[in-house]
């Protein structure tokens, strides 16, 4: 258990549908990312959140959408689905401050979605 | 923009060693690297922060030159534990917009 929960661990749904995908980090840490992977691909980065304000982001899609709330847990909306949506998101903390290990990376178990 | 990593793949037998590289067209803060099992999350390796500098994970060690922008990780005397897909990751600054690459697949056989 590597301290970072996801939920739900599987999902499946349908084209033009709306899904949550929820994100606890590490006890201690501030700052949370989200990845996509889709079939044998590598990670492609999403956002990043620190203490509650997004500090960083990448190719995330106009029907996607993040926030980090007080309590540190975040949430990536998806909505409007394609089928080319299908992918396994991963959340991952970190300590998020300045240091040589502010940005070190621990993951969750990842969430796999299925859109039909 | 993502770094750039090298191979795509590589099979080894069990006991050879290997290295991957990983390269950026911007000035780097820092590399990661993590190593992602089939079907599981990925796992950091290690991070480097200076240029030559060399850290290590049992048989696995890393190297950064900062001013060619490049990592290289070498794995050495390779066991059936190192199997997975290698990532590198990058960052500009001390946080922010951490990009990996598109990642190595190692295959170690018996």
């Amino acid at each position: 258990d590597s301290g970072v929960t996801q939920t739900p661990k599987h999902l499946i749904t349908a084209t033009g549908q709306r899904v949550t995908l929820r994100c606890s980090p590490r006890s201690g840490d501030l700052s949370v990312y989200w990845y996509q992977q889709s079939l044998d691909q590598g990670l492609q980065f999403l956002i990043q959140y620190y203490n509650g304000e997004e500090r960083a982001k990448g190719n995330i899609l106009e029907r996607f959408s993040a926030q980090q709330f007080p309590d540190l847990h975040s949430e990536l909306n998806l909505s409007s689905l394609e089928l080319g949506d299908s992918a396994l998101y991963f959340c991952a903390s970190s300590v998020g401050v300045g240091g040589v290990r502010a940005n070190v990376l621990t993951f969750g178990a990842g969430s796999r979605l299925t859109v039909l | 923009q993502q770094p750039v990593q090298s191979p795509q793949a590589v099979i080894l037998r069990e006991g050879e060693d290997a290295v991957i590289n990983c390269s950026s067209s911007k000035a780097l803060y820092s590399v990661h690297w993590y190593r992602q099992k089939h079907g599981e999350a990925p796992v950091f390796l290690m991070i480097l922060l200076k240029g030559g500098e060399q850290k290590g994970h049992e048989k696995i060690s890393a190297s950064f030159n900062e001013k060619k922008q490049q990592s290289s990780l070498y794995l050495t005397a390779s066991q059936l534990s190192y199997s997975g897909t290698y990532f590198c990751g990058t960052a500009g600054d001390s946080w922010g917009k951490f990009q990996f690459g598109a990642g190595t697949q190692v295959v170690v056989t018996p």
